[in-house]
């Protein structure tokens, strides 16, 4: 069975600067995908990134950034340039490519971030 | 706009009592999926459909059901046999093509708040 491990339970940055966010997942599966959502106080689940486990490359989109790590399975998000509105909860989820459940998400119990003034 | 839309957004429900949360898409997409999220536990997966008139069981699916008769409709009820019901309620919804790998984003709806009092 797939799991998504998030040993962060908190973090807090500074406006501006940059965090990084902790992700680690237990899979047997050689194709997957991996994601970030992001959970603002409204509780709108909002899509932050996307991996493919079979692409080297790590995903960017904006401030947000990741470090795939397929060996190790790690999947980290940095934020940089921290802003006030990145306040939420942050999910690590996974999904296999094929089978009977794929596209179905598998999520690590979150971190809550918190950007201060 | 397209979007998922869930109602009501607050749901008391007494003990004993059966109640039934609606979740409506108009983005036409193939899958839909029940979500339960507790504090500190992330999001857990209580039921699935990835096609009209098929559904299936996910990780905590005792308690509850569900229909899918249409395409844009997925509604879940929470049963008397559900012992802790108090929760927030995420229902999403992606496109599942034929063949093709598990890696589209879900899209989420706005939630609902369900207590029991």
């Amino acid at each position: 069975a797939q799991t998504v491990t998030q040993s962060q339970p908190e973090m807090s940055v500074q406006e501006a600067e940059t965090v990084t966010l902790s992700c680690t997942y237990d899979t047997s599966e050689s194709n997957y995908y991996l994601f970030w959502y992001k959970q603002p106080p409204s509780r709108q689940m909002i899509l932050v990134i996307r991996q493919e486990a079979y692409k080297q490359q790590n995903a960017t989109e904006n401030r947000f950034s990741v470090n795939f790590q397929k060996a190790a399975k790690s999947f980290s998000l940095k934020i940089s340039d921290s802003q006030l509105g990145d306040t939420a909860m942050y999910f690590c989820a996974f999904s296999v490519s094929y089978g009977g459940s794929q596209g179905n998400l598998i999520f690590g119990k979150g971190t809550k971030l918190s950007v201060k003034p | 706009d397209g979007g998922i839309t869930q109602s009501p957004k607050y749901l008391f429900r007494k003990e004993g009592q059966n109640v039934t949360l609606s979740c409506e898409q108009n983005l036409n997409h193939d899958a839909m999926y029940w979500y339960r999220q507790d504090p500190g536990q992330g999001l857990r997966l209580i039921y699935y459909s990835q096609i009209v008139n098929d559904f299936q069981k996910g990780d905590i699916a005792e308690g509850y059901s569900v229909s899918r008769e249409k395409k844009e409709s997925f509604p879940l009820t929470v049963t008397s046999a559900q012992k802790n019901p108090t929760a927030f309620y995420l229902c999403a919804s992606r496109v599942f093509p034929e063949g093709g790998a598990g890696g589209d984003e879900q899209f989420f709806g706005p939630g609902t708040r369900l207590t029991v009092l």
